[in-house]
């Protein structure tokens, strides 16, 4: 049981290339969540999943994109990196809030340091 | 939409020492106060949490308190050790609610000195 695995660990970009995150899960988990952590500013929600096929937008959604074609997998891309975008990012799967009793504790993937020259 | 605030950001405490976070949320229909605990390098991971029906949980050496009322709620490391120094993270999510989502606070870096 791997758990949330991320692809790749670590990226540099010039500005304006583009690149896909891949986040996946062997849980069985409904929802997933791609986050990004800078300094002093926490945990930021980009996009989440709420289900296959299924994306919402968080609160930093500017700039991504997201696709949850298979329940396990949820790909975060970026179309035109830009310096901004330097980050760490995450990527988390939980299950529904509405089940299991309320078990919503999000497992979290080992992080992605993205660099954006 | 929920908004949670931490402090402080950073907190020094000698080992043996004990340490308390406070965060305060915004959205009185929020009823699940988790609290992520992320090493230097590492992922958050999830170590306390507590439900708005509760007005303690303890777990060994660490503690969640919540004031509905005041919608504040803290963390409390006691016998603070040096592996307890790590960024600590709170939240709030409405649980049960179909979004299962989670607002997170910026973070609290504990450094426990030996």
């Amino acid at each position: 049981n791997a758990g949330v695995t991320q692809t790749p660990k670590f990226r540099v970009l010039k500005t304006g290339q583009s690149m896909t995150l891949l986040c996946a899960q062997d849980m069985n988990h409904e929802y997933m969540y791609w986050y990004r952590q800078d300094p002093g500013m926490g945990l930021r929600l980009i996009h989440y999943s709420v289900g296959e096929g299924t994306t919402a937008k968080g609160e930093v959604p500017d700039g991504y994109n997201v696709s949850r074609l298979k329940k396990q997998n949820f790909l975060l891309g970026l179309e035109s990196a830009a310096p901004s975008q330097t980050s760490v990012y995450f990527c988390a799967s939980s299950y529904s809030s509405s089940g299991r009793a309320g078990l919503i504790e999000q497992f979290f993937g080992p992080g992605t340091r993205l660099t954006v020259l | 939409g929920e908004n949670v605030e931490q402090h402080p950001s950073t907190l020094s405490v000698q080992e043996g020492d004990s340490a308390v976070i406070k965060c305060t949320y915004s959205d009185s229909a929020s009823n699940y106060f988790p609290w992520y605990k992320q090493e230097l390098g590492k992922r958050p991971q999830l170590i306390i949490d507590i439900r708005s029906n509760v007005g303690e949980k303890k777990d060994q050496r660490i503690a969640v308190t919540l004031n509905k009322t005041a919608k504040h709620f803290s963390l409390h490391i006691t016998e603070t050790q040096p592996e307890d120094s790590a960024v600590y993270f709170c939240a709030a999510s409405r649980r049960g609610s179909t979004l299962g989502r989670l607002y997170f606070g910026r973070g609290t870096q504990l450094t426990v000195w030996p």
